[in-house]
C-alpha cells in the first residue's frame, strides 16, 4: 500500500460544479496535510494546509481532515476552468523534519 | 523576491557523465529537499537537509549525493547519471519552525539521460 494514495483521475467537473478531491495516508502520527496545486509545466503551489480534525475554509476552496479515518479531502466550490490543474496531496508525520510524502497527484478539469 | 532557483532548467546529458543541479533560496529557511516528479508516480523526495551540514535520505536517494555547506544552497549531484534518472527535478525550502511550514518549490529541471 502507497503511504499516500489520491483517487485516480483525470476528474472533470462542469464550471460552477463542487470538485472533491480525496487522499488516504497509511501513517497514523501523521500530524501535517498539505494541498498543493501544480498547473501543466510550474512547480506545486501551496493552496491549503490543515492540522486538526474538522473543515477549514479559504475562500472556494475547504480541507477537511478525519484522522480516525486517516482521510483528507479537498473541496473547490464554484468550480472554474482556471481551477484546470493536478492536485497533490503531502503529509508529513509527527517529528519527520522535513520528509514530506506526496500522493501520485489528481488531475482536474473544469469545463466550461 | 522570495524565490527558490534552480540551475539547469533543461539539461541533456550522456550516461556516466557527471554533473551537479544547484538550488539557491533568499528566504534564510532551514529546510530544503530535492524531489523527481515521474508520470503516475508523483512527487518523490530525495534528499532533505534540515540545517547546514545536516542532510537525510527521503524516499529515493539511490545515484544520487547533496551537500549543504551554506544555508541557501543545497546542490544535487549525479555522481554517474543513468537513463532511469531522466525525470523532472524540484528543490524546495521551507522555514522549518512554526505552522504551516509551506514548502517553497523552484522551477524545475528537466533532465534527459541518454
Amino acid at each position: 500500500q502507497k503511504e499516500v494514495e489520491q483517487n485516480s483521475g483525470p476528474l472533470s467537473v462542469p464550471e460552477g460544479a463542487i470538485a472533491s478531491l480525496n487522499c488516504t495516508y497509511s501513517d497514523r502520527g501523521s500530524q501535517s496535510f498539505f494541498w498543493y496545486r501544480q498547473y501543466s509545466g510550474k512547480s506545486p503551489e501551496l493552496i491549503m494546509f490543515i492540522y486538526s480534525n474538522g473543515d477549514k475554509e479559504d475562500g472556494r476552496f475547504t480541507a477537511q481532515l478525519n484522522k480516525a479515518s486517516q482521510y483528507v479531502s479537498l473541496l473547490i466550490r464554484d468550480s472554474q476552468p482556471s481551477d484546470s490543474a493536478t492536485y497533490l496531496c503531502a503529509v508529513k508525520g509527527y517529528n519527520q523534519g522535513g520528509k514530506l510524502i506526496f500522493g501520485q497527484g489528481t488531475e482536474l478539469s473544469v469545463k466550461p | 523576491e522570495a524565490q527558490v532557483t534552480q540551475n539547469p532548467r533543461y539539461l541533456i546529458t550522456v550516461t556516466g557523465k557527471k554533473l551537479t543541479v544547484t538550488c539557491s533560496q533568499n528566504m534564510n529557511h532551514e529546510y530544503m529537499s530535492w524531489y523527481r516528479q515521474d508520470p503516475g508516480l508523483g512527487l518523490r523526495q530525495i534528499y532533505y537537509s534540515m540545517n547546514v551540514e545536516v542532510t537525510d535520505k527521503g524516499d529515493v536517494p539511490e545515484g544520487y549525493k547533496v551537500s549543504r555547506k551554506e544555508k541557501r544552497n543545497f546542490p544535487l549531484i549525479l555522481e554517474s547519471p543513468s537513463p532511469n534518472q531522466t525525470s523532472l527535478y524540484f528543490c524546495a525550502s521551507s522555514p522549518g519552525r512554526g505552522r504551516p511550514d509551506t514548502q517553497y518549490f523552484g522551477p524545475g529541471t528537466r533532465l534527459t539521460v541518454l
